[in-house]
């Protein structure tokens, strides 16, 4: 157990929808990145936050958007989804912006799987 | 981040050690290499990582080349619970610069009875 709980765990829903992920950092953990990884493209960083402010943005598309709230935890929202956007959808957490100072480690969710149909 | 080449597949005997290489010849002087692993669907998970010394922890061992062009991770007695895809990234580990992690194809390790 990471330490780093994701919800839902399964989400099948139809094109056009919209969808909230959401996720609760490890205690203390001020960054969370969201990851998504589909079949063909292997894991691909969407961007990072720490204690509320974005840090870092990846492949993340327009109609994807992302934000951290007070209490540290951060919701992933998907709209006007598309078949392509099934998917499993990863958060992980870390103790500081980058990875010095620590373990320079990750610690992931078990993910959301997205089923867009 | 320095781009890193890993085999896209290996095959390794239970009790065995597994030896899984990774070629980092970009790497730069303040570049770590970081390995992960991915067992089936999984979130990943954080093995090891290493400068230019080699490193060991209970989980494994990991042997960095003297001009830190190539790294192999080791673990010394595979089980069947280590199939898994294993990743090599390599990355700054900075205080400022953002911690996200660039993962590539990895390696998918087969442990076999």
């Amino acid at each position: 157990d990471s330490g780093v709980t994701q919800t839902p765990k399964h989400l099948i829903t139809a094109t056009g929808q919209r969808v909230t992920l959401r996720c609760s950092p490890r205690s203390g953990d001020l960054s969370v990145y969201w990851y998504q990884q589909s079949l063909d493209q292997g894991l691909q960083f969407l961007i990072q936050y720490y204690n509320g402010e974005e840090r870092a943005k990846g492949n993340i598309l327009e109609r994807f958007s992302a934000q951290q709230f007070p209490d540290l935890h951060s919701e992933l929202n998907l709209s006007s989804l598309e078949l392509g956007d099934s998917a499993l959808y990863f958060c992980a957490s870390s103790a500081k912006i980058g990875l010095a100072g620590g373990t320079g480690e990750l610690f992931f969710g078990e993910g959301s799987r997205l089923t867009v149909l | 981040d320095a781009k890193t080449t890993q085999p896209t597949s290996m095959d390794c005997a239970e009790g065995r050690a597994a030896n899984l290489p990774c070629n980092h010849s970009t790497i730069s002087g303040n570049e770590y290499v970081y390995w992960y692993r991915q067992i089936h669907s999984q979130g990943p998970q954080y093995i090891i990582h290493g400068l230019k010394n080699n490193e060991t922890n209970e989980m494994a061992s990991l042997i960095i080349t003297e001009d830190r062009k190539s790294s192999t991770l080791i673990l010394p007695h595979a089980t069947l619970r280590d199939t898994a895809v294993y990743y090599c990234i390599v990355r700054v580990a900075s205080y400022n610069q953002g911690g996200k992690l660039i993962f590539g194809q990895g390696t998918e390790l087969s442990v076999k009875p």
